[in-house]
């Protein structure tokens, strides 16, 4: 099935530094999302990203959609320990008119006080 | 709280049981989602309705599962014959046509088989 590579798997920082991370495909989309995770709860959308080359921010939160339309990365400035938690990207397929989303497995973010 | 709601959190069952877990969407939403997450792994798809269509069935929608929702609101998941690969988060999300990509999910049930 579609596969989305998504890296790191895991980052261990301290509060205060700048976070970054993405996601890849052999597979273009034409829908990114990100999603952050916290233990025993449902995703929680973060930012969605619909254009090629589109930058989109959310606070602290900034998201790219690549140009080729097959990868994107997500940047988080100024960590603060509440941005613990697991950070997924999901794409949206092209091809087919499917409505699924298809999700990475995730980058594991630990912030030290 | 106007967000995605699922019951039961929690269910833990004997391996051959059948269980059904209930997920309530955002009240607008006409379009409603099932996903299953096991450890270490993003959402997989499994099903999705508009309004009560079921429009789309993943391959891992085995005969043991079928999902419903039959006015279009709530919707539930029925696993039969539970066996233990079946232990997983299941996830919940939904969505307003038209801006369908922008998916919301649900605290999820988390199914324990022994």
């Amino acid at each position: 099935g579609q596969q989305l590579n998504q890296s790191p798997q895991s980052m261990f920082i301290q509060e205060g530094e700048d976070v970054s991370m993405n996601c890849t495909s052999s597979s273009i989309f034409n829908t990114w999302l990100w999603y952050k995770q916290d233990p025993g709860e449902g995703p929680v959308l973060l930012i969605a990203l619909y254009k090629a080359g589109e930058l989109t921010s959310n606070g602290r939160l900034t998201a790219q959609f690549g140009i080729t339309r097959k990868d994107s990365f997500l940047n988080i400035s100024a960590s603060i320990p509440s941005d613990v938690g697991i950070y997924f990207c999901a794409g949206r397929l092209v091809q087919g008119g499917s409505e699924k989303l298809v999700f990475g497995k995730g980058t594991k973010l630990t912030v030290n006080p | 709280d106007t967000g995605v709601s699922q019951d039961p959190r929690h269910k833990i069952t004997k391996r051959g049981q059948n269980v059904t877990f209930r997920c309530d969407p955002i009240s607008e939403h006409n379009r409603l989602y099932w996903y299953r997450q096991t450890l270490g792994q993003g959402p997989e798809f499994l099903t999705y309705f508009q309004n009560e269509a079921q429009l789309e069935k993943s391959r891992l929608l085995s005969d043991r599962f079928s999902a419903e929702r039959p006015k279009g609101s709530f919707s539930t998941l029925e696993i039969q014959r539970t066996e233990q690969g079946d232990s997983a988060m299941y996830l919940c999300a939904s969505s307003l046509r038209g801006n369908s990509y922008e998916q919301y999910f649900g605290p999820g049930t988390r199914l324990t088989v022994t």
